[in-house]
């Protein structure tokens, strides 16, 4: 089973700025299977991005993917106030994994 | 629309079996796998197992195999989630989801969840 780690594990950050989170795989991720999920409070998951750069249905464009390999990352570009929550990267391999997830608290 | 609609929730005691149910409606029922992932309180989400109704096929990770069955009906449009020997580290809340594409994959991504039944394992 490949071993997803991600980075920040919190980080804070105000309504209108620039959000970075990072997911790194233990081994190398066939690119297509590598996708990345929105979660709030009492919700279930939300699909952003899938095949690491592709938005899913109705993703707003400030959401952008990116990476190979072993690390791909998750862009926000300007945060709007629904946009604080947790983020899981997964991959989506033969044995499946979730990253322990980010957290984007507002500041 | 697709949704997909799951059973209540449930409290059960330790050694115990629980059976969750997940109805779906809009779009093709048979030709997309369906899965279940989980998720204990305040932590993050694991991977069950998944099911394609077509042709019955099932897949479990490896932690839940010989105690995790994963059913379909197809005459209703329902799969079934049934976890047998739960411990109290079984609770969590139980998500259904449908992959996002059509084919043999159960392993995700899925574009469709269901809202989750929350099982409670208590003495």
């Amino acid at each position: 089973e490949i071993v997803l780690t991600q980075s920040p594990g919190t980080v804070s950050l105000s309504p209108g700025e620039r959000a970075t989170l990072s997911c790194r795989a233990s081994q190398s991720v066939n690119s297509l299977y590598l996708a990345w999920y929105q979660q709030k409070p009492g919700q279930a998951p939300r699909l952003l991005i899938y095949a690491a750069s592709t938005r899913a249905t109705g993703i707003p464009d400030r959401f952008s993917g990116s990476g190979s390999g072993t690390d791909f990352t998750l862009t926000i570009s300007r945060l709007e106030p629904e946009d604080f929550a947790v983020y899981y990267c997964q991959e989506s391999g033969s044995s499946p994994s979730f990253g322990p997830g980010t957290k984007v608290d507002i500041k | 629309q697709v949704q997909l609609v799951q059973s209540g929730a449930e409290v059960k005691k330790p050694g115990s079996s629980v059976k969750v149910s997940c109805k779906t409606s809009g779009g093709s029922f048979s030709t997309y796998p369906l899965s279940w992932v989980r998720q204990a309180p305040g932590q993050g989400l694991e991977y069950m197992g998944g099911i394609i109704p077509i042709f019955a096929t099932t897949n479990y990770a490896h932690k839940f195999q010989g105690r995790l069955t994963i059913t379909a009906d197809e005459s209703t449009s329902t799969i079934y989630m049934e976890l047998s020997s739960l411990t109290s580290e079984d609770t969590a809340i139980y998500y259904c989801a449908r992959v996002l594409v059509q084919g043999m994959v159960t392993t995700g991504p899925w574009g469709y969840w269901g809202r989750g039944t929350l099982v409670t394992v208590s003495s």
